[in-house]
């Protein structure tokens, strides 16, 4: 079966700390995204890759950076952690071209920045 | 620019009652559509896609380019479809997904 796994369910940091979420994925996928979820305003697209060691921004990239150093993983920073960006945050893969193709949500990871 | 609107955060409707969860785009190239659900304690899926018209658990969705909107739709609401809904679309150029900002759906016994 499909597998995107983010290492963390839970996380608490404190406001000022590096944070490092990671995922990983087992198909082979080119593609990997990061999203972050909040009520009310739906999934908003940080970053994403469509190779190794190629990134893009997505919508609301500050105060992230990402990481994709091999194909089946890919990680986002936060190089100082803030209280806005207390938030789930969810992981995602898939093959290139868009016709037949669909993302593969990893379970998230609940980031709680105090 | 590419957007997606879902106008309602929550419906509420009994079981049996006919259900329909908008969603408008805004795109100005030929988008593919995407509903995606996330059940209670279950990670984000896919549930259905505009070029596959296809019904998936009971749900159907049109893509109305002349509306720009892509609702989904079922006649008969089950207590297992209570979850959230996203509204997703796909631009030609890039295989990113851009999402609304969903609707959560209550199915009262």
């Amino acid at each position: 079966d499909v597998k995107v796994t983010q290492s963390s369910r839970y996380l608490v940091k404190r406001t000022g700390e590096k944070v490092f979420l990671e995922c990983v994925q087992d198909m082979d996928h080119e593609n990997m995204f990061w999203y972050r979820q909040d009520p009310g305003l739906g999934l908003r697209l940080i970053y994403f890759s469509y190779d190794v060691k190629m990134k893009e921004k997505g919508d609301i990239p500050e105060g992230y950076s990402v990481s994709r150093e091999k194909k089946e993983r890919f990680s986002l920073i936060l190089e100082s952690a803030s209280t806005n960006q207390t938030s789930m945050y969810l992981c995602a893969s898939s093959r290139p071209g868009r016709s037949n193709e669909k993302l593969f949500f990893g379970s998230g990871t609940q980031l709680s920045v105090l | 620019a590419q957007r997606v609107t879902q106008p309602e955060k929550l419906l509420s409707v009994f079981k049996g009652a006919p259900v329909e969860l908008k969603c408008n785009y805004s795109y100005s190239g030929s988008p593919e559509l995407f509903w995606y659900v996330q059940y209670s304690r279950q990670r984000l899926q896919l549930l259905l896609r505009h070029i596959s018209r296809e019904s998936i658990k009971g749900f159907t969705a049109d893509l109305n380019k002349g509306e720009t909107s892509f609702h989904l739709k079922k006649p008969f609401a089950q207590e297992e479809d209570s979850a959230m809904y996203y509204c997703a679309l796909s631009a030609l150029s890039t295989d990113k997904l851009i999402f609304g900002t969903g609707t959560r759906l209550q199915v009262f016994p």
